[in-house]
């Protein structure tokens, strides 16, 4: 069974230039997050969908930032405009959420290292 | 709001010698508790998770791990580490109902030595 895919590995952006990420989940998961992992650090959470709406949003960065999971599948990241400080890894992650309070683990993509120069 | 510790930045073993990774956490109840390993450039690997039962759990690659609640802590055990347990290992607590939302803490870099 295929893991949860990101493209590009790897993005190399001048600052104030647009980036986009994109993550296609493990079959049959409909949470899906976007953690954002500073070189050092443990991952924090960006933004958590179930299906196609977004649950937790409140650490995405929504004046540059912005995220969709259009029929609940697959999902993009945008930056607009990237700043120095954006630099960092960025997973994807995908679960499923079965009856209330219950949930699978978190299964992470390989993630998307962006470097703003 | 919760949140982990991982005391330990750095650790050096030798090889063939035991390990133990400490992790404290802060939540209002009994949390979901994982440990993740992650190898240069790749993602994260789920070692074990403590969802609830047992409180010793059993995870992948010989890795084991107690949850002791008067603790708050789910410290991260091998018996004889392999050069290949080289990497990062991060400790994380997710909220009960709250969708998985995980937290993680600062993470613990393992270094073997042969």
């Amino acid at each position: 069974e295929a893991g949860v895919v990101q493209s590009p590995r790897y993005k190399i952006i001048e600052k104030k230039q647009p980036v986009a990420f994109w993550c296609n989940p493990i079959s049959g998961h409909n949470t899906l997050y976007w953690y954002r992992q500073n070189l050092g650090q443990g991952p924090e959470l960006l933004i958590r969908y179930e299906n196609e709406e977004a649950v937790d949003d409140s650490q995405l960065p929504k004046d540059r930032f912005s995220a969709e999971r259009l029929k609940g599948v697959d999902s993009t990241l945008k930056i607009q405009p990237a700043e120095l400080g954006d630099s960092a890894v960025y997973l994807c992650a995908s679960s499923y959420r079965g009856w209330p309070g219950s949930n699978t683990e978190a299964f992470f993509g390989q993630g998307t290292r962006l470097t703003v120069v | 709001a919760q949140s982990v510790t991982q005391p330990d930045i750095h650790i050096t073993v030798s090889e063939g010698a035991s390990l133990e990774l400490r992790c404290n956490y802060s939540y209002g109840a009994t949390p979901y508790l994982f440990w993740y390993v992650q190898s240069p450039g790749q993602g994260l690997q789920l070692l074990l998770k403590y969802f609830s039962g047992d409180t010793l759990v059993q995870g992948i690659k010989g890795f084991e791990a107690e949850f002791k609640r008067s603790q708050s802590s789910f410290n991260l055990r091998k018996p004889s580490v392999h050069w290949s347990d080289a990497a990062e290992y991060f400790c994380a607590v997710g909220a009960r109902g709250g969708g998985n939302k995980l937290t993680f803490g600062t993470g613990t870099q393992l270094k073997v030595e042969l």
